[in-house]
Formats: structure tokens, sequence, C-alpha cells
């Protein structure tokens, strides 16, 4: 498998929520509960927002949420605002744990 | 936590490219430190990873052979290194450190172009 399936682009309007899927297989989304989520803006070094599925490293926005069912993992940013305007990233672990693959990446527009 | 990666390279195809890592602000040998790239207008794509401590390596089967991940404990420092460069290399590398199975920090990035 070369890559997780995400959307290539979503949108919302400020205060809005909206939710990035990303399925994968048995064989990794489906495994483990090691999914993370990354917020890239243009140019700049990607920034982990979501791992293990659900959890939020110090720092990042209650505004922020993950969940998975079966082989889809999602994120859901609620209370859009313009800084939420870039590109994410899901990344799953595979093969025994050994291993990552990453999403297509999703281009969040808010408009 | 700091990482910083070194600068931008420009290579000829058929050559290779080193790219440091030089690590600060935490216990270099407690975490695994992973490789990613990004094409130009391209995802991420994950490489390889080390484990600082104790040197084991593990590389996304399209890389095996052709990307060496290797550590200088004493200079707190990660490399990856890639022979054989094609223009499909070209591309920005990044190293992370990774924590509970997810890259928590982020090196800044290098710029590695292959052309002729």
């Amino acid at each position: 498998q070369s890559a997780l399936t995400q959307p290539a682009s979503v949108s919302g309007s400020p205060g809005q929520s909206i939710t990035i899927s990303c399925t994968g297989t048995s064989s990794d989304v489906g495994s483990f509960d090691l999914v993370s989520w990354y917020r890239q803006h243009p140019d700049k070094a990607p920034k982990l927002m979501i791992y293990e599925v659900n959890k939020r490293p110090s720092g990042v926005s209650n505004r922020f949420s993950g969940s998975k069912s079966g082989n889809t993992s999602s994120l859901t940013i609620s209370g859009l605002q313009a800084e939420d305007e870039a590109d994410y990233y899901c990344c799953s672990c595979t093969s025994r744990r050994t291993q990552w693959i990453f999403g297509g990446g999703t281009k969040l527009t808010v408009l | 936590v700091q990482l910083v990666q070194s600068g931008a390279e420009v290579k000829k195809p058929g050559a290779s490219v080193k790219v440091s890592c030089k690590a600060s602000g935490y216990s270099f040998t407690s975490y695994a430190m992973q490789w990613v790239r990004q094409a130009p207008g391209q995802r991420l794509e994950w490489m390889g990873w080390i484990n600082a401590g104790n040197g084991y390596t593990k590389y996304s089967q399209k890389f095996q052979g052709r990307v060496t991940i290797t550590r200088d404990t004493s200079a707190n420092t990660g490399f990856m290194e890639v022979s054989g460069l094609r223009s499909e290399d070209t591309a920005v590398y990044f190293c992370a450190r990774s924590a509970s199975w997810a890259f928590d920090f982020w090196g800044q990035g290098t710029m590695v172009t292959v052309s002729s």
C-alpha cells in the first residue's frame, strides 16, 4: 500500500466544524490505535496535532479531536479559525509497529 | 527540544548525499529518530528510523538498500544518507523525534536538489 487515503480537500467557514477522514487497511489503521495527525503550513515543518488516535500533545487546542472506527480514522476541527488553513496528514504504524505510512494529505481551506 | 538539520544540497544524478540532524533539549538515546521526505508539492513519505539508543534501524521497502540511517551518540546527531541519487529524489528531507508512536518534534527540513 502506497499511502493511506484522505480527501484531497475540505473547506469550512470560520466557527464551523470539519472532519477529515483517513482510510487504511486491517494491516495499519485497523490493527493499531497508533494513528497520528499533522498540520503543515506552506514551507514549514509538520506539527503533531493528535497521537494514538485521540490524544492531544501539550499546547494543542482542544478544538482538535481524533477518532477511529475499523480501518478509518478521523480528525475533527471545531470552531474553525484562519490559522487552521493548512495541509493535514494522517499517519499510522504498520508491520508490527516497526514501520509507518502517511496519508496523501488534505488541504483545508477556511472560507 | 530542538532538531537542527544541515543546509541545502545540490547533487548530480548518481551521487550521494548525507543529511545531519543535531538534537538538543532531551536525552538523545532515549528516543528514536525518524526520517521523512516531501517532494515538491507532494505528500509526506516515511523513509525509515533508528533507535538512537541501540542503533537498530528499519527502512521503508521503497528505500531499502539505497538509504542508510546512522547516529553519533557522542554528538547527539542523526544522519540519513541516500545513494544513487536521481531526479525523483529532489525533495525536502525532515528528521523527527519519535515518541508514543508519533513524530512529536521535527527538524526544519533540508532541501536536496538532484540536477545535472
